[in-house]
C-alpha cells in the first residue's frame, strides 16, 4: 500500500546546477500537485498536473521551473540554474479526483533541496 | 480571492489541557475543508476533512473540527493534548476552479509543555 513516493529526500546543488525532483503518486491516482515550503512558511501551491497535461501552473515561477507528468513514469519538477532562494522543501501530493474522495490530496514525505 | 487564515502562529498548551486551533477561509461557495499535521522533517498527514453533512467531523488521533458557515470557520479541537501532538498544523481549502487545487494557511505551530 505505497503512498506518494518522492525522491530524492535530500538534494544538495551548487548555484547554477539543475535540480530534478521526482514524484510517483499513490496507486490509482492520476492527479499530481507540487507545493513548495520555504523555511518557517506554509505551503505554496506551484502546479497541478494530470497525465501528460498541465492543468494549473499559476504558482510556478515564470523562469527556471518546469514540471511534467508523462504517460509513463513519475512526475518531475525541474529547476534549472538553481539559486540559494530555491532552497526549500518541495512536496508532491496526489489525488484520484473521484467524487467520493472529495478530492482529498495525500502528500509524500518531501524533497529537501539545499543550494550551496 | 480565496484565502485561508490561521491567526495563531504559535500556541503553547499544557499536556492534558484542551486545544483549539483557529482557521478562517474566504471562498464564495461551500469549500472542501481539511486539517493536516506536519512533524519536523516530515510530510503532511491528513487529520480530517469536511465535504458536506454533519458539521462536526471526527479525525484521527482524537481530533475533531467544526464547520461554521456563518463564521467561515473550521476550527480544530482536541479535549486533551498529549506531548506527541507537538507539531505544525495546517488548515486547507479545496477549490474547484476549473481544475482543482488545495490552498493552505500559514500554519500554527503547537508546543506542548509538561
Amino acid at each position: 500500500n505505497a503512498g506518494v513516493m518522492q525522491n530524492p529526500r535530500h538534494l544538495v546543488r551548487r548555484r547554477g546546477q539543475e535540480a530534478r525532483l521526482r514524484c510517483s503518486p499513490m496507486k490509482g491516482h492520476s492527479h499530481v500537485y507540487w507545493y513548495r515550503q520555504l523555511p518557517e512558511e506554509g505551503l505554496k501551491f506551484m502546479v497541478y498536473l494530470q497525465k501528460e497535461n498541465i492543468i494549473d501552473e499559476s504558482g510556478m515561477p515564470k523562469e527556471r521551473f518546469s514540471a511534467e507528468f508523462p504517460k509513463e513514469g513519475p512526475s518531475i519538477l525541474r529547476i534549472q540554474q538553481v539559486v540559494r532562494g530555491d532552497s526549500a522543501a518541495y512536496f508532491c501530493a496526489s489525488s484520484s479526483r473521484k467524487q467520493d474522495s472529495g478530492n482529498t490530496i495525500y502528500f509524500g514525505e518531501g524533497s529537501w533541496l539545499t543550494v550551496v | 480571492a480565496q484565502s485561508v487564515t490561521q491567526p495563531d502562529i504559535h500556541i503553547t498548551v499544557s499536556e492534558g489541557a484542551s486545544l483549539e486551533l483557529r482557521c478562517n477561509y474566504s471562498y464564495g461557495a461551500t469549500p472542501y475543508l481539511f486539517w493536516y499535521v506536519q512533524s519536523p522533517g516530515q510530510g503532511l498527514q491528513l487529520l480530517l476533512k469536511y465535504f458536506s453533512g454533519d458539521t462536526l467531523v471526527q479525525g484521527i488521533k482524537g481530533f475533531e473540527a467544526e464547520f461554521k458557515r456563518s463564521q467561515s470557520s473550521f476550527n480544530l479541537r482536541k479535549p486533551s493534548v498529549h506531548w506527541s501532538d507537538a507539531a505544525e498544523y495546517f488548515c486547507a481549502v479545496g477549490l474547484n476552479t476549473g481544475g482543482f487545487k488545495t490552498i493552505f494557511g500559514a500554519g500554527t505551530r503547537l508546543f506542548v509543555k509538561a
